[in-house]
């Protein structure tokens, strides 16, 4: 299994483009989530799924928006890229959303908008 | 607000026991949990307490104390490769059931 697959590992925007992360999961879980990573900060919440056909904001939700393809694919979308979103993007997934299910993570996209 | 305040750096020697502390200031606690990340890595679960007490896992435990909003996570025999960061996050009613992160804790061990 491989798990969470994150694509692209590393991107360089020029401020205004637009751009899609991708996100799949093969371990048949209902949640999904994207966060970022910025130095010296832990994570913070994008967006997330709670399941397949349902989308809620986290706490950083401003300038992004989000797919739920299907059970298994969760994208975000930079529709406008800023300098400010320059970060590590992290998607994950988990068995349910309101219990800890622990988190399971892809591997990162480390994004730069010039 | 909600807030969670833990060391930036530990530092600690091979073979020895480091304790990294997490306090927050939530409504509606739920739960903390542990994570560690490698540079250039993927956060990973370690553990998560609920309850008050302490929940061993291998040379890992973790330790939550409710009532006084304080947790931490213990690490005994510590090997080279536990050099890495360590997040605590904690789950409440008012971040919807969300995990609200921690800044870290980066870990140095010294031969």
């Amino acid at each position: 299994n491989a798990g969470v697959t994150q694509t692209p590992k590393f991107q360089v925007l020029k401020t205004g483009q637009s751009m899609t992360l991708q996100c799949a999961q093969d371990m048949n879980h209902n949640s999904m989530y994207w966060y970022r990573q910025d130095p010296g900060m832990g994570l913070r919440l994008i967006y997330y799924s709670a399941s397949e056909g349902t989308t809620d904001k986290g706490e950083v939700p401003n300038g992004y928006n989000v797919s739920r393809l299907n059970k298994r694919e969760f994208s975000l979308r930079l529709e406008s890229a800023a300098p400010s979103q320059t970060s590590v993007y992290f998607c994950a997934s988990s068995e349910k959303g309101n219990s800890n299910e622990k988190l399971f993570f892809g591997s990162g996209t480390q994004l730069s908008v010039l | 607000g909600q807030s969670l305040e833990q060391p930036s750096e530990v530092t600690a020697v091979e073979g020895a026991i480091v304790q990294i502390n997490c306090t927050y200031q939530t409504s509606g606690f739920y739960g903390l949990s542990w994570y560690q990340q490698h540079d250039g890595g993927a956060p990973t679960f370690l553990s998560y307490n609920a309850l008050d007490g302490l929940e061993e896992t291998g040379r890992f435990s973790s330790f939550l104390s409710r009532s006084d909003s304080y947790g931490y996570l213990l690490l005994q025999e510590l090997q080279m490769k536990d050099s890495a960061s360590y997040f605590c996050a904690v789950r409440t009613m008012d971040s919807n059931y969300q995990l609200i992160w921690g800044a870290g804790t980066k870990l140095i061990i010294k031969p």
